[in-house]
């Protein structure tokens, strides 16, 4: 079955503490993008990859690293976490060539204390 | 990247025909149109996509005005499985994207 997998689904950690949210997609896409949801604004995007090692910012990329060491993978790396980073995250692939659509995962929901 | 913008929410009832507004004042020669579904603690899924005129598809139809500068994403008979929150968005390929809060569409019975 095609799909974005992202894990954990959910965490509840303390700031300061290193943590990495994994996604995979098993769909061979080139485009690979992370987001953070909150209450009023929406999905925001924090960064995105157009192939493997070639990453870039989105609007919100302040505090996150990411990383495409291998076309599926896709890890978002929160050195340092803070509390205002506690959100909804989304990780979405595509085949990035025209404007094919976006697949999305589930959800990992961060808490962080 | 242009901006767009959405209203808030908008109900309906069931069996009703919804149309939903996007304005895109800003969009670039290049940009398509895309209209995202979700569900609440889903990812969005993609409804539709367009450049210019009309395109229908089993789920939806979107309409394009000549100038684009807005688009029109219409749900026929909707059914209360159709409560979800609608992402409008104008992209030129596959760089950076703008989701916006979206219209949240509450259908009642």
């Amino acid at each position: 079955e095609a799909q974005v997998t992202q894990n954990p689904r959910y965490l509840i950690t303390v700031t300061g503490k290193k943590l990495t949210v994994t996604c995979s997609q098993n769909m061979n896409h080139e485009y690979m993008s992370w987001y953070r949801q909150d209450p009023g604004l929406g999905l925001r995007q924090i960064y995105y990859s157009m192939n493997v090692e070639v990453t870039d910012k989105g609007d919100v990329p302040e505090g996150y690293k990411v990383s495409r060491k291998e076309k599926r993978n896709f890890p978002l790396i929160l050195e340092s976490p803070s509390p205002n980073q506690t959100s909804l995250y989304f990780c979405a692939s595509s085949l990035g060539q025209g404007n094919q659509p976006q697949h999305f995962g589930d959800g990992t929901r961060l808490s962080i204390l | 990247l242009a901006k767009t913008t959405q209203p808030i929410s908008m109900d309906s009832y069931e069996g009703q025909e919804v149309n939903i507004t996007c304005s895109h004042n800003n969009i670039a020669t290049n940009d398509y149109i895309t209209w995202y579904q979700q569900f609440p603690s889903q990812g969005p899924r993609f409804i539709i996509q367009g450049y210019k005129t009309k395109v229908t598809n089993e789920v939806a139809s979107l309409f394009i005005p000549a100038d684009r500068k807005s688009s029109t994403l219409s749900l026929p008979r909707v059914s209360l499985s159709d409560t979800a929150v609608y992402y409008c968005l104008a992209h030129t390929n596959f760089n950076k994207f703008y989701f916006g809060s979206g219209t949240k569409l509450n259908v009642k019975p």
